[in-house]
């Protein structure tokens, strides 16, 4: 079974400022994919960014730009120029070939931006 | 274009009850899934459908009944309440056959349990 593990329960940056939330996962499988979800207080959810496996460039959406190292089964987001919209949980998913569409997801990261 | 609707919003049940929580999707998506969303934890697989008439269970099926008679509808039943059922719920749906596209999520039911 796939496991995503966040290991930063909450964290906090300055508006402005550049932050990094980690997440690692665990497979066996090697095609698969990889998503940020953010989660505002809305209680939405809300794709962030996602990643292929099979691709070594990293994904970037804007302001969200990934860090995905296969070997060693970590895939971190970074916020640059954070904002105070930010402001959410932040859930990373990881999906394999063989699953469907069924997302494994970690625990979260609560990410406070301060003005 | 409503994407995935949930109903209701907000529900408290006693132990024992039953009731059923509504999904629908106006996307013509052929996966739907139901989630829950534990304090201080992300969200867990419940059930989910590759289509109509098909069904599966996920991480935590324990409890809960799912079917999935149209395209557009999958709803969760809660067969006889109990405490530890109290969470926010999460429908989702999304395109089949291709796993990276992105799940839409409905707005989330949260149901308390005394």
């Amino acid at each position: 079974a796939q496991t995503v593990t966040q290991s930063q329960p909450e964290m906090s940056v300055q508006e402005a400022e550049t932050v990094t939330l980690s997440c690692t996962y665990d497979t066996s499988e090697n095609n698969y994919y990889l998503f940020w979800y953010k989660q505002p207080p809305s209680r939405q959810m809300i794709l962030v960014i996602r990643q292929e496996a099979y691709k070594q460039q990293n994904a970037t959406e804007n302001r969200f730009s990934v860090n995905f190292q296969k070997a060693a089964k970590s895939f971190s987001l970074k916020i640059s120029d954070s904002q105070l919209g930010d402001t959410a949980m932040y859930f990373c998913a990881f999906i394999d070939y063989n699953a469907g569409n069924m997302l494994t997801f970690g625990g979260g990261t609560r990410l406070m931006v301060k003005p | 274009n409503a994407g995935v609707t949930q109903t209701p919003k907000f529900q408290v049940l006693k132990t024992g009850q039953s009731m059923t929580l509504q999904c629908a999707q106006d996307m013509n998506h052929e996966y739907m899934s139901w989630y829950r969303q534990d304090p201080g934890m992300g969200l867990r697989l419940i059930h989910y459908s590759v289509g109509a008439g098909i069904t599966d269970q996920g991480e935590v099926p324990n409890g809960y009944n799912v079917s999935r008679s149209t395209t557009e509808d999958f709803p969760l039943r809660l067969l006889s309440a109990a405490p530890s059922q109290t969470s926010v719920y999460f429908c989702a749906s999304s395109t089949g056959g291709f796993p990276n596209q992105p799940q839409h999520f409905g707005d989330g039911t949260r149901l308390s349990i005394l």
